[in-house]
């Protein structure tokens, strides 16, 4: 299986500041396709979670611009541009080159 | 808009088993792989297995192999997950969630959920 490793665990941000989240994968989620099939999510307390970012930099439907992805091969970075009351929550990479399908471990994103 | 609505909570004793569904609408129901992952209390994502709900062909994780059945309803546009020999390690909250890509094309990952339906085992 793949493993997905997230840093930092948690992070305390100040609203209208930027903050970043970094994921490395054990193995190059580069897919013979040319895609990279790198994702991320928020779960808000108490909520599912809901997509953020598909193929490391597109956003999905609805969700906001200050919200970006970046990376290649196994080395990945979240960026949010101003930190905003409701984006607090869990964030979660996934990656889906495999079909088991892995998450890495999150990161707990708190306003201060 | 596409909604996903799962079961309510179930209790359930050790040995037991537990099956729940996930009724989709505001979209081709046959159109897109739905994906199962679980959720232990305070803990992260776990990946359980995926159906195609046009042909009902599956694949789990070896994790669960022999213990997790998806299955499907194209009449009621419903799909279930049925897991058997509960432990209390398997306490979570199950979600289904749609693929983000349509069936046909390489499965990519989840892009809607359901609510999360709470399975606790206790004896």
């Amino acid at each position: 299986d793949i493993v997905m490793t997230q840093t930092p665990l948690s992070l305390s941000v100040t609203p209208g500041q930027p903050a970043s989240i970094s994921c490395k994968s054990s193995q190059s989620l580069l897919h013979s396709d040319g895609k990279t099939y790198l994702y991320w999510y928020l779960q808000k307390p108490g909520q599912p979670p809901q997509l953020l970012i598909y193929e490391v930099s597109n956003r999905f439907s609805g969700v906001p611009d200050r919200f970006s992805g970046s990376g290649s091969g196994t080395d990945f970075t979240l960026k949010i541009s101003r930190v905003e009351a409701e984006d607090v929550g869990v964030y979660y990479c996934m990656q889906s080159i495999q079909l088991r399908l892995t998450f890495g471990g999150g990161t707990k994103v708190e306003i201060k | 808009q596409v909604q996903l609505v799962q079961s309510g909570a179930e209790v359930k004793k050790p040995g037991a088993s537990v099956k729940v569904s996930c009724k989709a609408s505001g979209y081709t129901f046959t159109s897109y792989y739905m994906h199962w992952v679980r959720q232990a209390p305070g803990q992260g994502l776990e990946w359980m297995g995926i159906i195609n709900p046009s042909g009902g062909s599956t694949s789990y994780a070896q994790k669960f192999q022999g213990r997790v059945t998806m299955t499907r309803d194209t009449s009621t546009s419903t799909v279930y997950m049925e897991l058997s020999s509960l432990r209390s390690e398997d306490t979570a909250v199950y979600y289904c969630a749609r693929d983000l890509s349509p069936i046909r094309a390489t499965i990519k990952g989840p892009d809607y959920w359901g609510q999360g339906t709470l399975v606790t085992v206790s004896s």
